[in-house]
């Protein structure tokens, strides 16, 4: 299994500021993902992040508000950019369990509230 | 319409009880098929998946697919307080797609 330590656990942002959330993992990993959970929704993958490439974004996420930073097979960062209050919700960082994404493993997320 | 929707509940039942969980989706090209759990302000853990159709048991869970429905059930029995938490399902393609889609997930509640 992985262990993922995301940091912060939390913040409360100014609108038009924005916020970088980390996560790192005890292992090396080949795919990162990050995930947006909006209250009552379901978990939506905003992009996912290989080693050594430029980030894969779904539909509705562009780099410009979400840039994504993998310098190694252990560390990523996603930054939430000139934000709005629509932005509040809980980001979380997730790695698969060898070659096949059917285990995940998810940090404990990063609450963000913007105001 | 969503490509998986779960019943966002909440759903309350006393310890002891036989929970129903269940997901309905639209893509039939899913062949996997998994539930996750999560607990307040943790991420999500996966509890168990199946690949295709037919069911699968783990302990207290069994987990149900239907893929001519395009449903799938969490069944938890001889529930506990310790199972109130929300559970996700999510499914996905197969090999090289490595996209998970999730339902909304439910919060479940187990009354002592």
């Amino acid at each position: 299994s992985a262990v993922i330590s995301q940091k912060p656990s939390r913040d409360i942002c100014q609108r038009g500021t924005s916020l970088t959330i980390q996560c790192q993992v005890d292992s090396q990993v080949t795919m990162m993902f990050w995930y947006r959970q909006q209250p009552g929704q379901s978990l939506t993958l905003i992009a996912t992040a290989n080693q050594g490439s430029e980030a894969t974004y779904e539909s509705g996420f562009v780099i410009d508000k979400f840039p994504i930073s993998r310098p190694n097979l252990t560390f990523s960062t996603l930054t939430v950019s000139n934000m709005s209050p629509e932005d509040s919700s809980i980001y979380l960082c997730s790695v698969a369990n060898g070659g096949s994404y059917i285990e995940a493993f998810f940090g404990q997320g990063t609450r963000l509230t913007v105001v | 319409q969503k490509e998986v929707e779960q019943d966002p509940g909440p759903l309350s039942v006393p310890e002891g009880a036989i929970v129903s969980l269940n997901c309905t989706y639209s893509n039939s090209a899913f062949q996997y098929f998994m539930w996750y759990r999560q607990y307040s302000r943790k991420g999500p853990e996966l509890l168990m998946y199946t690949y295709s159709s037919g069911n699968k048991e783990d302990g207290r869970f069994t987990a149900q697919v239907d893929k001519s429905s395009k449903y799938i059930s969490l069944f938890i029995r001889d529930s506990q307080p310790s199972d109130s938490a929300t559970y996700l399902c999510a499914m996905r393609e197969p090999e090289g797609a490595q996209k998970l889609v999730f339902g909304q997930g439910t919060r479940l509640t187990i009354n002592p």
